[in-house]
């Protein structure tokens, strides 16, 4: 079985400060770990995948975020919020070892960057 | 715009009434998916197909929902006989098909269903 936690439903930072959107999972293999983020009544957009190698992956918008596999650990995080990354990010996971292509998702987590 | 295209955008109908919607995924993407999103929750996955091939359905998928992708490109996602259970937004994601276990998916805007 595979699952992720993303343990905050809101996130308040200022503007120009770090951000950090925490996610955890849970898998029997190994985890595809993934960053999607959602602004209001719109799809899914994706940000960035972990598959294997460095454990700091880099993706769109300048966000990255760094795998720990001692704490199946997969958080999203960005050195400097804009206001116009507030919006509903989700972590996903799919079991690389498990033969399914469906990823679970995460309930979300809400950014919100203050001016 | 080479996306993964929805429609319609928005539906409103009543209970009882049924609703198709339409996904249209990237060009040469293989795989495409149905998901269900109710405020507050994370994409539900509904089911997926492999080229023309209905490979899974989820369990949320009872026996009013029908979907299906007849030449391998567009997919359409039936509801009949709707409930206001069924008020979600309905996301069509698809992805290469071609790249092993780190297939990616692409998401669609979504269609926002309400039933009166």
């Amino acid at each position: 079985a595979q699952s992720v936690a993303q343990p905050e439903d809101q996130v308040n930072v200022a503007e120009g400060n770090p951000l950090t959107v925490k996610c955890t999972y849970s898998v029997s293999g190994n985890p595809y770990l993934f960053w999607y983020v959602q602004y209001p009544n719109r799809g899914l957009q994706f940000l960035l995948k972990y598959i294997t190698g460095d454990n700091l992956v880099k993706g769109s918008y300048g966000f990255e975020a760094e795998f720990n596999k001692s704490q199946t650990s997969f958080h999203l995080k960005k050195p400097s919020a804009l206001v116009s990354d507030s919006a509903l990010y989700f972590c996903a996971v799919r079991d690389m070892t498990g033969g399914s292509y469906i990823p679970t998702f995460g309930r979300g987590t809400s950014l919100i960057v203050h001016p | 715009d080479t996306g993964v295209s929805q429609d319609p955008r928005h539906k409103i109908t009543k209970r009882g009434q049924n609703v198709t919607f339409r996904c249209d995924p990237i060009s040469e993407h293989n795989r495409l998916y149905w998901y269900r999103q109710t405020l507050g929750q994370g994409p539900e996955f509904l089911t997926y197909f492999q080229n023309e091939a209905q490979l899974e359905k989820s369990r949320l998928l009872s026996d009013r929902f029908s979907a299906e992708r007849p030449k391998g490109s567009f997919s359409t996602l039936e509801i009949q006989r709707t409930e206001q259970g069924d008020s979600a937004m309905y996301l069509c994601a698809s992805s290469p098909g071609t790249t092993g276990a780190t297939d990616t998916q692409y998401f669609g805007p979504g269609t926002r269903l309400t039933v009166l």
